[in-house]
């Protein structure tokens, strides 16, 4: 089945720091992947679309410049949280729609940032 | 905008019984609904999916029926089993890419 992986699974970081998060389809090609995030006892949200090769497209109240998105292979995308505060600690979760798919996405396992 | 809830909270149960899970959404222009199982520290798994002209999905011991008009879904586990344990997700697609999910049923089966 289709797999989709997160590295690292749980990152903590001092305030003030960078950190990136990948997300990888390890055995099919993703030309769209998403990412969520899920504050505790909350709904996971979607932050932003992103595209192979083009920008990516954020929702309402995401901050562009803060989370930075790279999609520059079918395979995998990235999230770069810069100038990471205590209020982004949460758990970061990608997913990934097969190429030429409509309805199915596929589940990374979540990356859990604390920022100190 | 769209809203989903999900209730129990939370829900306990001895290992056999059979047990409903309960998801509401606001907005009933829908083009499908998904049930997900999340495990800790483990991505989401996807149960079923149902479109928005069918009114429910089987998979083993999984049922899911969907009511659009009234903005209602159940998840139907039967003869319930400690590996059942999880929190279980509804997600409502509006749009394209937009996936509406609820706050999750957190599923403990008693051995």
């Amino acid at each position: 089945g289709a797999v989709v992986s997160q590295h690292p699974s749980r990152v903590i970081c001092k305030s003030g720091t960078s950190v990136k998060i990948e997300c990888r389809s390890l055995d099919f090609q993703a030309t769209t992947m998403f990412w969520y995030r899920q504050f505790p006892k909350q709904s996971l949200m979607l932050m932003a679309t992103s595209n192979e090769g083009s920008k990516a497209t954020y929702e309402q109240g995401v901050e562009k410049d803060k989370f930075l998105i790279n999609h520059a292979s079918l395979t995998l995308s990235t999230l770069t949280v810069t100038s990471a505060h205590p209020e982004d600690s949460s758990f970061y979760i990608c997913s990934a729609r097969l190429r030429g798919g409509v309805d199915t996405q596929y589940f990374g396992p979540g990356t859990r940032l604390t920022v100190l | 905008k769209q809203e989903v809830t999900q209730i129990p909270a939370a829900l306990s149960v001895p290992e056999g019984e059979n047990l409903v899970l309960n998801c509401s959404f606001t907005d009933s222009a829908i083009y499908n609904l998904q049930w997900f199982r999340q495990d800790p520290g483990k991505g989401l798994t996807s149960l079923l999916l149902i479109q928005s002209s069918q009114r429910e999905q089987t998979s083993g011991r999984l049922n899911a029926s969907l009511d659009k008009s009234s903005g209602r879904s159940t998840l139907y586990i039967a003869a319930s089993q400690p590996g059942d344990s999880a929190t279980y997700l509804c997600a409502v697609k509006t749009g394209a890419n937009n996936l509406f999910f609820g706050t999750g049923t957190r599923l403990t089966v008693i051995p």
